[in-house]
């Protein structure tokens, strides 16, 4: 079975640091490139980034809200897609699902992991 | 603000009909793949129908969707109370190199 498991979500203050991860599980990890899609209380989904496979590069994409704060990369020797979110605001309060991307740029995800809430307060 | 429009809210009786409607452009939904995306309440979301009109193994066929030019359409038959949910389209955008997603339609059951 496809599983995506996130962790490290948490209570951060405004200008701190976190990282998340997501361990997959049930196909081959190196294969796929991987994205982050956030969702706000009470919002929508709002894309964060992606990055692709080392066939296609290992490269990333990020939405304009994150771009140069935010970081995605990988260990497939581990199977984790992992975010680095630095200089955090209030505003990137939300929950934050991994998923698998099907395509050198994304044509679908599919699953997603149960999602890690982060919460920047102080 | 999302560059995909969608109705915020459409509603039917149990076993009627619901379609959803994804507005884009050229740069977007005119020359990519739609997918389409279900979030029950307090759930992660799902996905319902990829490359435009193509659904996932499990998920029954009272699902469709469909692509003409810069929009898109996803169509729920025999609508069901568990079919209760938001549902949000979402496409690449080459011009912005980045993932866009529609603003989200909630379905009600009546």
């Amino acid at each position: 079975e496809v599983q995506l498991v996130e962790s490290g979500g948490g209570l951060v203050q405004p200008g701190r640091s976190l990282r998340l991860s997501c361990t997959a599980s049930g196909f081959t990890f190196g294969d796929y490139a991987m994205s982050w899609v956030r969702q706000a209380p009470g919002k929508g989904l709002e894309w964060v980034g992606f990055i692709r496979s080392k066939a296609y590069g290992g490269t990333t994409e990020y939405a304009a809200s994150v771009k140069g704060r935010f970081t995605i990369s990988r260990d497939d020797s581990k199977s984790i897609a992992y975010l680095q979110m630095n200089s955090l605001k209030t505003e990137d309060t939300a929950v934050y699902y991994c998923t698998r991307v099907v395509g050198s740029n994304p044509n679908w995800f599919d699953p997603w992991g149960q999602g890690t809430l982060v919460t920047v307060s102080s | 603000q999302s560059v995909l429009t969608q109705p915020p809210s459409v509603s039917a009786a149990p076993g009627q009909k619901v379609t959803i409607s994804c507005s884009g452009s050229s740069s977007n939904i005119g020359n990519n793949y739609v997918s389409w995306y279900q979030q029950l309440p307090g759930t992660a979301p799902k996905l319902l129908i990829y490359e435009n009109n193509k659904r996932p193994s499990g998920i029954p066929d009272r699902f469709s969707g469909s692509k003409s030019g810069t929009s898109a359409t996803l169509g729920i038959t025999g609508l069901q109370t568990g079919d209760e949910a938001d549902y949000y389209c979402g496409t690449w955008d080459s011009s912005l190199s980045a993932w866009v997603f529609g603003t989200g339609t909630k379905v009600t059951v009546l």
